[in-house]
């Protein structure tokens, strides 16, 4: 089945302390990113990446990395929380550049920092 | 980079057609129109794109007018089930991938 996954999907966690969620998609998709989901504001996109070892920021990257060592998997890593991170992610993939890929994604993340 | 504008919420009775209008008055030539659809605590799911006139699969129809400064999304016979939010998402062709942004979207409340 053609999917996108994500883990944890849940994490509580506090100030300061480093978190990674892993995403992973089995589709063989070129484009990945990273979104956050917060009440009133939509989703926002954080970091995309185009192939392996390509990424770049999207509108709020302050407080993230990313790494794309391999094709299928696209790690969000915050290295230092904070409370205004706590947020729904969701991590999507696509086939395609621009706007005519659709984009599959993740079942989302939801992360409270305290 | 064309800003779109959508209403916050809608509501509607089952059974009933649903159109959600999306406003792009800058939209580029080289943009495309898609729109997705996100239930509470899971990932958007694309629904349906188009570039001008008139493009319907079996999910929904979308309306796109000459000048393309807007575009509707039609939903026919709404049930329950198509309680969501959706998005309208103006984007261009080729490139420019970190340019794609989700606005805040209309939440459809569909009754019975």
């Amino acid at each position: 089945e053609a999917q996108v996954t994500q883990n944890p999907r849940y994490l509580i966690t506090v100030t300061g302390k480093k978190l990674t969620v892993t995403c992973s998609q089995n589709m063989n998709h070129e484009y990945m990113s990273w979104y956050r989901q917060d009440p009133g504001l939509g989703l926002r996109q954080i970091y995309y990446s185009m192939n392996v070892e390509v990424t770049d920021k999207g509108d709020v990257p302050e407080g993230y990395k990313v790494s794309r060592k391999e094709k299928r998997n696209f790690p969000l890593i915050l290295e230092s929380p904070s409370p205004n991170q706590t947020s729904l992610y969701f991590c999507a993939s696509s086939l395609s550049w621009g706007v005519l890929g659709e984009q599959y994604f993740g079942p989302g993340t939801r992360l409270t920092v305290t | 980079l064309a800003k779109t504008t959508q209403p916050i919420s809608m509501d509607s009775y089952e059974g009933q057609e649903v159109n959600i209008t999306c406003s792009h008055n800058n939209i580029a030539t080289n943009d495309y129109i898609t729109w997705y659809q996100q239930f509470p605590s899971q990932g958007p799911r694309f629904i349906i794109q188009g570039y001008k006139t008139k493009v319907t699969n079996e999910v929904a129809s979308l309306f796109i007018p000459a000048d393309r400064k807007s575009s509707t999304l039609s939903l026919p016979r709404v049930s329950l089930s198509d309680t969501a939010v959706y998005y309208c998402l103006v984007g261009p062709r080729d490139g420019g991938y970190n340019k794609l942004i989700f606005g805040a979207g209309t939440r459809l409340a569909v009754h019975p």
